[in-house]
């Protein structure tokens, strides 16, 4: 268990809708990191927060955004979906204080889109 | 941009054969390495991490990896892989002041029994 805590673990919904997808970091985490993965790409950055702040921001469509609330929770919106948006969606975090790349990740929340 | 490259996307191996699974990274600069592994269903975990000193990292489960600055690599080995190895790897490099990894497409390992 690395302390990352993700749900939902599985989401199926159709084509035009929105979800969201949520992230607690480990505790004492103040950095957030979103991931997708899927067959086709690999896993691509998405977006990053630190301390309830955009940090970062990588291959994140339009239709997606994200935030980090206060409690240091982060939720990532995903809407107007697509089948292409069919993927893992991973949520991982770093050490306080540490800008090494070293990620603790979540187990991911697969989403089906039809 | 950073790329890494994994050139083995699917290995297939019996159990007691040794492992070596490829790495590549294109940074230039100061790069920290890390090779990560998913077991079916379950999250990405560290193996190791790579950051200065000794180029010959070892991590969990008997895993190691070198890192040849000249090749700009950072191979996976282990001597003698187990049923248990059976997962997903992920080589990632982090750079550039962010220091967000960017991983490789990643390189299935089943290792039969």
């Amino acid at each position: 268990d690395s302390g990352v805590t993700q749900t939902p673990k599985h989401l199926i919904t159709a084509t035009g809708q929105r979800v969201t997808l949520r992230c607690s970091p480990r505790s004492g985490d103040l950095s957030v990191y979103w991931y997708q993965q899927s067959l086709d790409q690999g896993l691509q950055f998405l977006i990053q927060y630190y301390n309830g702040e955009e940090r970062a921001k990588g291959n994140i469509l339009e239709r997606f955004s994200a935030q980090q609330f206060p409690d240091l929770h982060s939720e990532l919106n995903l809407s107007s979906l697509e089948l292409g948006d069919s993927a893992l969606y991973f949520c991982a975090s770093s050490l306080m204080g540490s800008n090494t790349g070293e990620l603790f990740f979540g187990e991911g929340s697969r989403l089906t889109v039809l | 941009a950073q790329s890494v490259s994994q050139h083995n996307h699917h290995v297939i191996l019996s159990e007691a054969a040794s492992l070596e699974l490829g790495c590549n990274y294109s940074y230039g600069g100061t790069v920290n390495l890390f090779w990560y592994v998913q077991y079916p269903g379950q999250h990405l975990q560290l193996l190791l991490k790579y950051f200065s000193g000794d180029p010959l990292v070892k991590g969990i489960k008997g895993f190691e990896a070198e890192f040849i600055k000249s090749k700009f690599s950072f191979n996976l080995r282990k001597p003698s892989v187990q049923w248990s190895d059976t997962a997903e790897y992920f080589c990632a490099a982090a750079s550039g002041g962010s220091y967000i990894p960017t991983f490789g497409r990643g390189t299935s390992l089943i290792v039969h029994p």
